[in-house]
């Protein structure tokens, strides 16, 4: 059974909105989560992380939220843009290694 | 130049045939990942290894081989290539003191017919 899953395969938003994308675990060992983000005919690129210590972090219009009591995660794009447009990835990390579990991923849409 | 390059970028092969895909990484990292995305499933870790001398398992190894030439350097075998390990191939690279933050490749498709 996955470990991380993003529920929601695809979403469509308008330009300028905001972009809320989630994910849920169930690995309660999970202390380091990760959002990549990834072009068609690229691989994945690191966009923002949050520890378990902290149940927010911020990047310029990204933002990730963590609720550990409910296993969620969710990242906040404000304002959404469509250069945007991509699939995010969702992984976590229990343990030392740079192990990551992934999640299935959720392609978003701005659209102009 | 990019930092972590995948060779070939495409692949189209027949049922039975060995497959190398190859993966260069110019970051000096010490540890390299491979994984396979798949629809839906996202990127599952296939083999791993934390130095030249160390080769570990990962979630779905089952058909797949690897070698770490060089630090530098890892590649990934099917020794029997068959249609189900149609997917896209990524090499990732990790640093032992940066927590969990991976770099990865551009990518391979692989057909297998």
């Amino acid at each position: 059974d996955q470990q991380v899953k993003q529920n929601s395969p695809s979403l469509s938003v308008q330009e300028g909105r905001i972009s809320i994308l989630n994910c849920d675990y169930t690995n309660s060992m999970f202390d380091y989560f990760l959002w990549y983000k990834k072009y068609p005919a690229e691989g994945p690129t690191f966009l923002i992380s949050i520890s378990s210590i902290k149940d927010k972090n911020e990047d310029g219009r990204f933002t990730v939220f963590l609720n550990k009591s409910a296993k969620h995660l969710s990242l906040h794009i404000v304002p959404s843009q469509p250069g945007d447009s991509a699939v995010y990835f969702c992984a976590a990390s229990g343990n030392a290694g740079n192990m990551l579990t992934f999640g299935g991923g959720t392609r978003l849409m701005v659209k102009p | 130049d990019a930092d972590v390059t995948q060779t070939p970028r495409n692949r189209i092969t027949k049922t039975g045939k060995r497959i190398m895909l190859e993966c260069s990484q110019t970051k000096g990292h010490d540890r390299m990942y491979w994984y396979r995305q798949d629809p839906g499933l996202g990127l599952r870790l296939i083999y791993y290894s934390f130095d030249v001398k160390d080769i570990n398992k990962g979630e779905i190894s089952d058909g797949y081989s690897v070698s770490r030439q060089a630090q530098a350097k890892f590649s990934l075998s099917l020794e029997s290539a068959i249609p189900n390990q149609t997917a896209l191939y990524f090499c990732a690279t990790g640093a032992s003191a940066s927590y969990n933050e991976q770099f990865f490749g551009p990518g391979t498709r692989l057909t297998v017919l």
